[in-house]
Order: C-alpha cells, then structure tokens, then sequence
C-alpha cells in the first residue's frame, strides 16, 4: 500500500466551476500537508501548505485535513482555463527530512 | 535570486553509461532534495541533505546511485551502469531553514536510457 493514494483523474470542468480534489493517507505521524501544481514539464510549485487539521483558505484555493480519517482536500473556487495543471499532494512528518507525494490529478477546466 | 536550477535539462545516454546531473538550490537554502518523476506519477523521494550531510535516502534507491553536497552548496546525482527503467525526471529541490515545508523545484533534469 502506498503511503498518500490520489485519485490521477483526469477531471474536466466547465470555467467557473468549484473543483474537488482529494489525498487519503495511511501514516498517522505524518503533520504538514502540502499542495503542489505542476504545469507540463515543469517542476512542482508550492500552493498551500495546512499544519495538523483544519482549513486554511488563500484567495480562490481552500485547503482541509481531516487527520481523523486521514483525508485531504483541496477546493478550488470559480475555477479558471489557467487552473489547468496536475494538482498533487504531499506530506511530511514534523523534520521534513523526507516528502511523500501522492501520483497527481490531471485537472482541465474548459472555457 | 534565479531560483533552483538544474543542468542538463536534458540528457540521453545509452544503457551502461554513468550520467551525473548537478543542482544549485536557491542561495542559502540549507536543504536539499532529489527526487525521480515518471509520467504520470508524482515525484519520489530518493535523497535529503541539510547542508553538506546526506541525513536521509530512499531505501528503494539502487546503489547505483549516489548524490553529494559539496560544501553545502551545490549537488549533484550520479547514475552508474544507466538502465532503461532510470529513464525519468530527475527533480531537485531545496527549501530554507524555518521554512522548511516550502520546496522550490527546479525544472527537472529528463533522463532517456536507450
């Protein structure tokens, strides 16, 4: 069993539209949880980040972590052509000496 | 600050060939990560260096592979006797001292084994 399952997609929708995307993992130690975008042949770049469990919202993005259930969530409002990328989750335990990513789900938003 | 950069960008060699890339993270960034991407999944973990020490490897990473920090500086990741399954892109990362979740990415170096 891997670490972080992500669902790969891929997910189209409609310019406008509220975006859904979620990790489940099974390491309960882990306590930061990132979310990366990557564009084709580039490299990751960072979203958000939530320490622990709760929500955290940066402008249209909204982040939560149920560490109960040891789930997280990505929402993604009023979703833009621009919004179109490979949106992948990650997580490390409190020394960051390691990440595990989750395989990344490949979002289209149609204009 | 021109963030990481990573050199080649590309790289061909032919099975059995070593193949050695090098990374510059973004000045004063003590960490550093490498990481391997295939398509369609997401980077892997293979080694983590906080300044010039190798604190962490990917137990899953052949001995084939060996990655160094000079100095605390640059890094560079080696590949001995390349094999068609290496073929990938090979990412590095760094990330400042208490900031740590923060990884700036470079673009990748890609990787094709023949």
């Amino acid at each position: 069993q891997k670490e972080v399952e992500q669902d790969p997609g891929p997910l189209s929708v409609p310019e406008g539209a509220i975006v859904s995307l979620n990790c489940t993992y099974s390491n309960s130690a882990f306590q930061y949880f990132m979310w990366y975008r990557q564009y084709s042949r580039k490299g990751p770049e960072l979203l958000m980040y939530t320490y622990s469990s709760g929500n955290k919202e940066d402008g249209r993005f909204t982040a939560q972590v149920d560490k109960s259930s040891k789930y997280i969530s990505l929402f993604i409002r009023d979703s833009q052509p621009s919004d179109s990328a490979t949106y992948l989750c990650a997580m490390s335990v409190y020394n960051f000496n390691k990440f595990y990513f989750g395989s990344g789900t490949k979002l289209n938003v149609k204009p | 600050d021109t963030g990481v950069s990573q050199d080649p960008r590309h790289k061909i060699t032919k099975r059995g060939q070593n193949v050695t890339f090098r990374c510059d993270p973004i000045s004063e960034h003590n960490r550093l990560y490498w990481y391997r991407q295939t398509l369609g999944q997401g980077p892997e973990f293979l080694t983590y260096f906080q300044n010039e020490a190798q604190l962490e490897k990917s137990r899953l990473l052949s001995d084939r592979f060996s990655a160094e920090r000079p100095k605390g500086s640059f890094s560079t990741l080696e590949i001995q006797r390349t094999e068609q399954g290496d073929s990938a892109m090979y990412l590095c990362a760094s990330s400042p001292q208490g900031f740590s979740y923060e990884q700036y990415f470079g673009p990748g170096t890609r990787l094709t084994v023949t």
